[in-house]
């Protein structure tokens, strides 16, 4: 079984350029969700789907940030436009059920704004 | 709102030794879970060991153990004969049961490992 992939592995863009992450659930986990890591700090908590929709988005840090899950597959999550405040580690899990408690992580994006 | 504090930024220890990692929280929550978390370098983070906290016993897997302490908020793990493999971050996370299912991070602790 595949586990939790995101694309890019790193990306470094300008101050101003718009960047698009997308993370790949494990195949039929409905719920999932988003977190970034900025450095030397805790991991936060973006927004949660389950299927296509947006369950919680509450970890949201601005309308600079739009996240999507077409067809409750796959997930994009586009910074638009990015400022130097955004660079970390975007990670993404997934899980099968609402009510399961272990979540499965993607290796995480490394976005870089200069 | 519920708050992960791990004290410990960075830890080391030599082959074989047993090491403990703190981590304490804040909650008014009488149901959740606990979770310590680990990611090898460039590697994906992983599972190590969750704890229900309406159990009393605490959690085991293999060489990783906890000492749950729900009257202090107290969350530590125990890595027994530790191994080379075990060089990572580690991470204490929360999770409040019933709810949005969002898990709550403690800052990470970088364990290293020496031969």
């Amino acid at each position: 079984e595949a586990g939790v992939t995101q694309f890019p592995s790193h990306s470094v863009i300008e101050k101003g350029q718009t960047v698009t992450l997308r993370c790949d659930p494990i195949s039929g986990h409905d719920n999932l969700y988003w977190y970034r890591r900025v450095m030397g700090k805790e991991i936060k908590f973006l927004l949660h789907f389950v299927k296509e929709s947006k369950q919680d988005e509450s970890g949201m840090p601005n309308n600079r940030f739009l996240a999507e899950r077409t067809g409750g597959t796959y997930s994009t999550l586009k910074v638009q436009p990015a400022e130097l405040e955004d660079s970390g580690v975007y990670f993404c899990a997934s899980s099968p059920r609402l009510d399961s408690y272990e979540q499965y992580f993607g290796p995480g994006t490394r976005l870089t704004v200069t | 709102a519920q708050t992960v504090t791990q004290s410990q930024p960075e830890m080391s220890v030599q082959e074989a030794e047993t090491v403990t990692l703190s981590c304490t929280y804040d909650t008014s929550e009488s149901n959740y879970y606990l979770f310590w978390y680990k990611q090898p370098p460039s590697r994906q983070m992983i599972l190590v060991i969750r704890q229900e906290a309406y159990k009393q016993q605490n959690a085991t897997e293999n060489r990783f153990s906890v000492n749950f302490q729900k009257a202090a908020k107290s969350f530590s793990l125990k890595i027994s004969d530790s191994q080379l493999g075990d060089t990572a971050m580690y991470f204490c996370a929360f999770m409040k049961a019933d709810s949005n299912y969002q898990l709550i991070w403690g800052a990470g602790t970088k364990l290293i490992i020496k031969p």
